[in-house]
């Protein structure tokens, strides 16, 4: 069975540079055609893709984000981190990590992390 | 970016009601369009892929379809678990987007 759980702190104060972890397992991110992705969704509001990361490397981020994000990953861990630089209050929310296979959507979800941005 | 549009926002219905939820996008792709649904609290569960694939285990009152601009996801007869709202989402092209969300509430 797939799993997936994301940890990170749970308070970030503006400027400061936000560190998430996705630990999965039953997957491996050598496989062919599979990926790990991040999705925020703000309290109330919809979903938003915000990066992923695939078995050969392959890394898309979100344009409004790019510029603050960097996505690795630890095949050795089975973990893939998000980082964000220079948080602002909008970027509060909270942030799921999600397993994907080619021409498929995203089938497992972690159950996500609330992170709150604030002095 | 191609933007996702849902419509209704929100909807409401009786159990056992047939329900659509429809997602206009901003450019015309083939079918790499998923639809999610999500509980309050909780992590959003992929239903559809490819715009009308039923994901393993997801009740046959589930179906999608559409192409172009167009898609939709029906539920055929409405059960008190499907109270919940629902996403698209395109993966044709990066970034990946998603619509707003309808919300389905009971009647």
């Amino acid at each position: 069975q797939i799993t997936l759980k994301e940890s990170g702190p749970t308070l970030v104060e503006p400027t400061q540079t936000l560190t998430l972890t996705c630990t999965f397992s039953d997957f491996s991110l050598t496989t062919g055609g599979v990926g790990v992705g991040w999705i925020r969704q703000p309290p109330g509001k919809a979903l938003e893709w915000v990066a992923d990361i695939y078995w050969n490397g392959e890394i898309n981020y979100g344009p409004s984000l790019r510029s603050r994000l960097t996505i690795t990953k630890d095949t050795s861990k089975n973990q893939v981190v998000l980082t964000m630089t220079n948080v602002d209050p909008v970027d509060t929310g909270t942030y799921y990590c999600a397993h994907r296979r080619v021409h498929r959507g995203l089938d497992y979800w972690g159950q996500g992390t609330l992170v709150t941005v604030s002095s | 970016d191609i933007q996702m549009t849902q419509s209704p926002s929100t909807l409401s219905a009786f159990v056992g009601d047939r329900v659509t939820i429809t997602c206009r996008a901003s450019q015309s792709f083939s079918d790499w369009l998923a639809w999610y649904q999500q509980k309050p609290g909780r992590a959003p569960k992929l239903l559809i892929s490819k715009a009308s694939t039923l994901e393993v285990g997801v009740p046959s009152r589930f179906s999608g379809s559409g192409s172009g601009t167009e898609f939709t996801l029906t539920i055929s007869s409405l059960q008190p678990d499907d109270f919940a709202t629902y996403y698209c989402q395109q993966y044709t092209t990066y970034p990946w987007t998603f619509g707003q969300g309808t919300k389905v509430e009971i009647k």
